[in-house]
């Protein structure tokens, strides 16, 4: 089953900060967020694991609650670049992604 | 190194005529997978190829798409008789093992007339 995004969308200016949420009603082994901008390919944030371990590669937090099927994707201090449309993506092996949050920076 | 390559980048044809897109994972990665993006849409998982193991096609529509891959390297997803409803870009993704990041190709953009 699709895991549900908040928001659908949400506009900030530069330096403020953004929470996007990814809720599955099914258990999670792990979350994947992926970071899309307008006619280019999904590009890989992070992934976070059943036990506490992350991996990433940009300076993006998240958390990750088991018990509560539900994941967080942090951005503090935006910038202009991080506007595009944010994945998340849940289950083992194959990806079943959310509909998508578009976050959308302005100077 | 050279990333995920897809050809063709875009793809015109009519109602009813088969086609095949093609995806070169990056050398070395175990698991691929295809997914789909209509216009202004999420991603909908196709279908996931790791190692040897037998394909998780669940999330392929219809009978009429269909995919393999050779030689556990290269992929080609085919649609046969085609329909407007899969005008869409069509997504490949490797990793190097299931669950890992995943590292997404360009797309190729199918448009039936």
């Amino acid at each position: 089953q699709q895991p549900v995004q908040s928001p659908q969308a949400v506009i900030l200016r530069e330096g403020e900060d953004a929470v996007i949420n990814c809720s599955s009603s099914k258990a999670l082994y792990s979350v994947h967020w992926y970071r899309q901008k307008h006619g280019e390919a999904p590009v890989f944030l992070m992934i976070l694991l059943k036990g506490g371990e992350q991996k990433g590669h940009e300076k993006i937090s998240a958390s990750f609650n088991e018990k509560k099927q539900q994941s967080s994707l942090y951005l503090t201090a935006s910038q202009l670049s991080y506007s595009g449309t944010y994945f998340c993506g849940t289950e083992y092996g194959k990806l079943t992604f959310g509909q998508g949050t578009i976050l959308t920076v302005h100077p | 190194g050279a990333g995920v390559s897809q050809s063709p980048s875009n793809k015109v044809t009519e109602k009813g005529k088969d086609v095949e897109l093609r995806c070169d994972p990056i050398s070395g990665h175990t698991a691929l997978y295809w997914y789909r993006q209509s216009l202004g849409q999420g991603l909908e998982f196709l279908i996931y190829f790791q190692g040897n193991s037998a394909p998780d096609k669940s999330g392929l529509p219809s009978d009429r798409f269909s995919a393999e891959r050779t030689g556990g390297s290269v992929s080609t997803l085919t649609i046969q008789r085609t329909q407007q409803e899969d005008s869409a870009v069509y997504l490949c993704a490797s990793s190097s093992r299931g669950g890992d990041e995943q590292f997404f190709g360009p797309g190729t953009r199918l448009t039936v007339l």
